[in-house]
């Protein structure tokens, strides 16, 4: 799977948006980009995936430039609960998850 | 709706003994994932199932540690005998299938020995 590069820490305004960048140079054809994110002492948790194309749910959104090479989460108005580490996975076909050190989000109120 | 239920939530056990960490898979899902998070190596998986048959089992550590899934939606990850070492929280995530189908972890279990 591509290796993926996250800045360490951001810091963000409460109410304002969040934008978590993350570098996946190597990314293949067949590759996904998954975001996950782990609030402390809990399970990392799911927020969204996606190809080629960007990609909205209920939490956030995924905008992928057109090479894939990078990509950028939006979580739209983030609160205090949003301050989590937040993890950039490539993956292809398959199961394995591979979590790097991710980036740690603080929402500042 | 419930999500991956882990149990207990905190194990704290003495070297030697036996340790059993349960994990309840969401409804409708055939595919159980268990990880081990510490400080030092980060989330690591340890063994994925697939319709309760084994598939890779290549991050287990060591013999002291086995997995089961006795029926479909439950697993269980033990340890016999524990050390030190294999102190960390561990956790257990379940998919609907392969694919590109995410993955939705429980809050762990966090486990001392002492």
């Amino acid at each position: 799977d591509a290796k993926t590069t996250q800045p360490p820490s951001m810091d963000c305004a409460e109410g304002r948006a969040a934008n978590l960048p993350c570098n996946h140079s190597t990314i293949s054809g067949n590759e996904y980009v998954y975001w996950y994110r782990q609030i402390h002492s809990q399970g990392p948790q799911y927020i969204i995936h996606g190809l080629k194309n960007n990609e909205t749910n209920e939490m956030a959104s995924l905008i992928i430039t057109e090479d894939r090479k990078s990509s950028t989460l939006i979580l739209p108005h983030a609160t205090l609960r949003d301050t989590a580490v937040y993890y950039c996975i490539v993956r292809r076909d398959g199961y394995q998850l591979t979590f790097g050190k991710g980036t740690k989000l603080s929402v500042i109120p | 709706d419930a999500g991956v239920i882990q149990s207990p939530r905190h194990e704290v056990t003495e070297m030697g003994q036996e340790v059993t960490l349960r994990c309840k898979l969401i409804s409708g899902h055939n595919s159980l994932f268990w990880y081990r998070q510490t400080m030092m190596r980060g989330l690591e998986l340890l063994i994925y199932f697939n319709n309760n048959v084994p598939i890779d089992d290549s991050g287990m550590p060591e013999d002291r540690f086995s997995a089961k899934m006795p029926n479909a939606s439950f697993s269980t990850l033990k340890i016999q005998p524990s050390e030190p070492r294999d102190s960390a929280v561990y956790f257990c995530a379940s998919s609907a299938g392969g694919g590109q189908q995410p993955q939705h972890f429980g809050d762990g279990t966090r486990l001392s020995i002492l």
